[in-house]
């Protein structure tokens, strides 16, 4: 059984500081890597994808990749309470396994003022 | 209409009634996916079409029936559910060998 890992949270974060999430994954050959944010009520909205070990910048994201240790991690740098949400971790397996993503439960980010 | 929609937004049915919901991508992607979300439980998988034929169907119950009559449609026909099966349905669309998904709004179920 392929495990995709996250705290749930929730992480509190004042605003202006830097929110780290992690998600751990139980395949190693798992080739790609997504996060999602989800606001309540809402659908997930892709925000960052990895494919590569090392760091990957968007804005105020930055995704880490640690193949090596199974370990993915997205900061959020000068958050703010628009990040608050739940954060989705998404691992694609290899490539037989086609376009299928395996979820982790997400971890909830509350973001105070 | 752009990215992925789905109707209805809402659904509240008893568990004896017959009911779809629907997808549609307006994004020209090829694969089209079904999704759960139950409280505090991952994003459940439940089928993928790709170029309309079916690819994976996640051991969903028969009360569950997919239909993709095209590439741009998605189906999920509903009958005789249970109260457990009340989550969040979710579309979601990929174009090609990109694992990247697109999700639509989805569908909030509740079975009496």
């Amino acid at each position: 059984q392929k495990e995709v890992e996250q705290n749930s949270g929730p992480l509190s974060v004042p605003e202006g500081a830097i929110a780290s999430l992690n998600c751990t994954y139980s395949d190693r050959v798992s080739q790609s890597f997504f996060w999602y944010r989800q606001y309540s009520g809402k659908s997930p909205e892709l925000i960052m994808s990895i494919y590569s070990n090392g760091d990957k910048e968007d804005g105020r994201f930055t995704a880490q990749l640690n193949k090596a240790s199974q370990y993915v991690s997205l900061l959020i740098r000068d958050s703010q309470p628009s990040d608050s949400a739940t954060y989705l971790c998404a691992v694609k397996e290899d490539k037989a396994a086609g376009n299928k993503l395996t979820f982790g439960g997400g971890t909830r980010v509350l973001v105070k003022p | 209409e752009t990215g992925v929609t789905q109707t209805p937004r809402h659904l509240v049915m008893g568990m004896t009634n017959k009911k779809s919901l629907k997808c549609e991508q307006h994004l020209g992607h090829n694969a089209m996916y079904w999704y759960k979300q139950s409280a505090k439980k991952p994003l459940e998988l439940m089928f993928v079409y790709n170029f309309k034929e079916q690819t994976e169907n996640n051991s969903v119950p028969s009360r569950f029936s997919p239909e993709c009559p095209n590439s741009s449609h998605l189906f999920l026909h509903l009958h005789t559910l249970q109260p457990e099966d009340s989550a969040l349905y979710l579309c979601a669309s990929s174009q090609g060998d990109s694992p990247e998904q697109f999700f639509g709004p989805g569908t909030r179920l509740t079975v009496l």
